[in-house]
């Protein structure tokens, strides 16, 4: 079992749809959860950082996690054709200074006029 | 956030040879980590580029075929020795400086071998 599973998808929605992508984990040491977002020939750009269980809301994204569901969340409200990319998430035991991340495959998504 | 740039963005090479790639930060950072990242699997660690010291690899990867330099905080390169079409693959550096919790990213070398 990998440490950390995200559907590839793709995920394809029209223009203004709520979008949720997920992911689950086995280690239930991980405390930080982060999401990146990475456009096609691009490197990976953080878009939300967590720690611990709880909800984030930046603008449109909001970042949730379940501890004790070994479950994360990203919802994207409104979204819009330029929120087009691979959406990963990543996670790690300690902060990144000091520990390594784990990164799931990545969600492909689509959003269409 | 550190803004890292890598060199070069893309390259084709032959069986058997070695490529450097070259990953440079804005700013100084603590951490700097080279990942691999192929198609349709999640970015795999490859090692922690340690300053002045030789790197940390994770399980897989060792120094003969991934050597790594990091001679200042703000600079570091992951030479492919020997290389195969199995490492055809996107190499991505990223940086993380003192006191944060998290990483960012170059924007990935695209190495192809033929």
């Amino acid at each position: 079992q990998k440490e950390v599973e995200q559907d590839p998808g793709p995920l394809s929605v029209p223009e203004g749809a709520i979008v949720s992508l997920n992911c689950t984990y086995s280690n239930s040491a991980f405390q930080y959860f982060m999401w990146y977002r990475q456009y096609s020939r691009k490197g990976p750009e953080l878009l939300m950082y967590t720690y611990s269980s709880g909800n984030k809301e930046d603008g449109r994204f909001t970042a949730q996690v379940d501890k004790s569901s070994k479950y994360i969340s990203l919802f994207i409200r409104d979204s819009q054709p330029s929120d087009s990319a691979t959406y990963l998430c990543a996670m790690s035991r300690r902060g990144s200074t000091l520990g390594r991340l784990y990164f799931g495959r990545g969600t492909q998504l689509t959003v269409w006029p | 956030s550190a803004v890292i740039s890598q060199k070069p963005s893309r390259d084709i090479c032959q069986r058997g040879t070695s490529l450097t790639i070259q990953c440079q930060v804005d700013s100084q950072v603590t951490m700097m980590f080279w990942y691999r990242q192929q198609p349709g699997q999640s970015l795999t660690l490859i090692a922690t580029a340690n300053q002045g010291s030789e790197a940390t690899y994770e399980s897989g990867f060792v120094i003969d075929k991934f050597p790594i330099s990091r001679p200042n905080l703000t600079f570091s390169t992951l030479t492919v020795s020997n290389m195969s079409p199995e490492d055809s693959s996107i190499y991505l550096c990223s940086g993380a400086g003192r006191g944060e919790d998290t990483q960012y990213f170059g924007p990935g070398t695209r190495l192809t071998v033929l």
